[in-house]
C-alpha cells in the first residue's frame, strides 16, 4: 500500500523557517518524481514545487521561488520542503504528492500537514 | 497560466453533473480531475483527460475538446457532494496549475 506521511512543526513565526518531511513507503521512491501542493484555509489547491527522481532538477511556483527549497533522500525514502522567510499567506495544509510519470500526474497524496505562520 | 472552473454546480440525485475547466494550454497538456471531501486529501478521479483510475465508479467520466475539458458525473449520488479540481501543466511543463475548484451540491 502506498503511504505518504508528512511531518513538521505546526506553528511558525513570520519570517521564520520550517522544514517539512514526507516519509514514503509501499513503492520504489527513487523511481518517482515528487511534489508539494498546498491549500490555504478555505481556499483551492496550489502547486508549490516538483523534484525529479534523482533530485537533479527542481521547479517552483513563483509565489515561493527563492524562499522554499525541495529536496529528497532516496536512501531514506523521504521528501523535504525547506521553507524560509515565511509569511502569513504561506499558512496552508501542505500535501506531499507522488507523480506517476513526472508530468504532473498526481496519483497519490499524503494526508497533509497544517502549517500556520503567526506571531 | 490559469485554469478556469465554474465555482458551483447543483444537481438532484440521479441527474448528470457536468463540470468544465478551460485553459489555453489544454490542447497541449493532459488534464486531471480530483475530488476533495471536507477535511480530506484530494483523490484522483480522472487522469489524462479521459481515463478512470481503478476503484473510481464508472459514473465518473472525462472528455476534452480544444481548450475545454469536462468532468461528467452520471447518476449523481449524495456521496458525490464535494469540491472538484481540474489540474494540468503549462506547455513547457515548468509549472503545475489547478483550477479554482467547483463545489458540487447534491440537492
Amino acid at each position: 500500500e502506498v503511504q505518504l506521511v508528512e511531518s513538521g512543526r505546526g506553528l511558525v513565526q513570520p519570517g521564520g523557517s520550517q522544514r517539512l518531511s514526507c516519509a514514503v513507503s509501499g513503492f520504489p521512491f527513487s523511481s518517482y518524481c515528487m511534489h508539494w501542493v498546498r491549500q490555504a484555509p478555505g481556499q483551492g489547491l496550489e502547486w508549490v514545487s516538483r523534484i525529479y527522481k534523482d533530485g537533479t532538477r527542481t521547479n517552483y511556483a513563483d509565489s515561493v521561488k527563492g524562499r522554499f527549497s525541495i529536496s529528497r533522500d532516496n536512501a531514506k525514502n523521504t521528501l523535504y520542503l525547506q521553507m524560509a522567510g515565511l509569511r502569513a499567506e504561506d499558512t496552508a495544509v501542505y500535501y506531499c504528492v507522488r507523480d506517476e510519470d513526472c508530468n504532473y500526474f498526481f496519483d497519490n497524496w499524503g494526508q497533509g500537514i497544517l502549517v500556520t505562520v503567526s506571531s | 497560466y490559469e485554469l478556469t472552473q465554474t465555482p458551483s454546480v447543483s444537481v438532484s440525485p440521479g441527474e448528470t453533473a457536468r463540470i468544465t475547466c478551460s485553459g489555453d494550454d489544454l490542447p497541449k497538456q493532459f488534464a486531471y480531475w480530483y475530488q476533495q471531501r471536507p477535511g480530506q486529501a484530494p483523490v484522483l478521479v480522472i487522469y489524462k483527460d479521459t481515463m478512470r483510475p481503478s476503484g473510481i465508479p464508472e459514473r465518473f467520466s472525462g472528455s476534452s475538446s480544444g481548450t475545454i475539458v469536462t468532468l461528467t458525473i452520471s447518476g449523481v449520488q449524495a456521496e458525490d457532494e464535494a469540491d472538484y479540481y481540474c489540474q494540468s501543466a503549462d506547455r513547457s511543463e515548468t509549472y503545475g496549475v489547478f483550477g479554482g475548484g467547483t463545489k458540487l451540491t447534491v440537492l
